[in-house]
């Protein structure tokens, strides 16, 4: 399958900095990328998606603000916590579909680890 | 989310089947999904299912689907240590995928 690598793994941060997650599609064209966020022992919350060329699209209750999305390239898509708290720290993972062609398939990048301390 | 439900764990013998069983809201859904995630790692599609068929097979997994009821299930055939992992299953009535809050598989020897 295709394969979406996401970096970095792993980051350790302090508080009130700004952590940025990048997404890229190695071997095709995500017109879409979505970025979920998992909490401990929980599902995958929604909290962008993200068109290449246009803003991204919200979830309610996620601050716009706070989860800057940058989906510059057909290949990259950027997510970043700006002025972290350590309430943000959770596991971060994005998602990209060529939805253009109705692929029914999302590809995962590996997930982003983000502790803020 | 809370549109997908999901039993939150399963144990299950080395060698047995394990059945993952999952409701889902959204009617709409062109198809539905089951995912697997390891221990720190991202999200794997293991298989999916178009809503128009009722059961799917895929080597050791079977999707049986029941529209009516709007329930899926996951047969894991033969169950090995390395199934050890949570199972997401997942609706998408447009391009987004919702998901259940995984089901916990341990698999014990």
């Amino acid at each position: 399958g295709a394969v979406v690598s996401q970096h970095p793994s792993r980051v350790i941060c302090k508080s009130g900095t700004s952590v940025k997650i990048e997404c890229r599609s190695l071997d095709f064209q995500a017109t879409t990328m979505f970025w979920y966020r998992q909490f401990p022992k929980q599902s995958l919350m929604l909290m962008a998606t993200s068109n290449e060329g246009s803003k991204a699209t919200y979830e309610q209750g996620v601050e716009k603000d706070k989860f800057l999305i940058n989906h510059a390239s057909l290949t990259l898509s950027t997510l970043t916590v700006t002025s972290a708290h350590p309430e943000d720290s959770s596991f971060y993972i994005c998602s990209a579909r060529e939805v253009d062609r109705g692929n029914t398939e999302a590809f995962f990048g590996q997930g982003t680890r983000l502790t803020v301390v | 989310g809370e549109d997908v439900e999901q039993s939150l764990f399963l144990s299950v013998r080395e060698g047995d089947s394990s059945v993952i069983n999952c409701t889902y809201t959204d009617s709409s859904s062109t198809y539905l999904y089951w995912y697997k995630q390891e221990p720190g790692a991202g999200l794997q599609l293991l298989t999916y299912i178009f809503s128009n068929m009722d059961m799917k097979q895929d080597q050791r997994l079977t999707v049986l689907l029941n529209k009516k009821d709007k329930h899926l299930s996951l047969r894991i055939a033969d169950t090995q240590t390395g199934d050890s992992a949570i199972y997401f299953c997942a609706e998408s009535p447009d391009y987004k995928l919702s998901f259940g809050a995984g089901t916990t598989v341990t698999v014990r020897a």
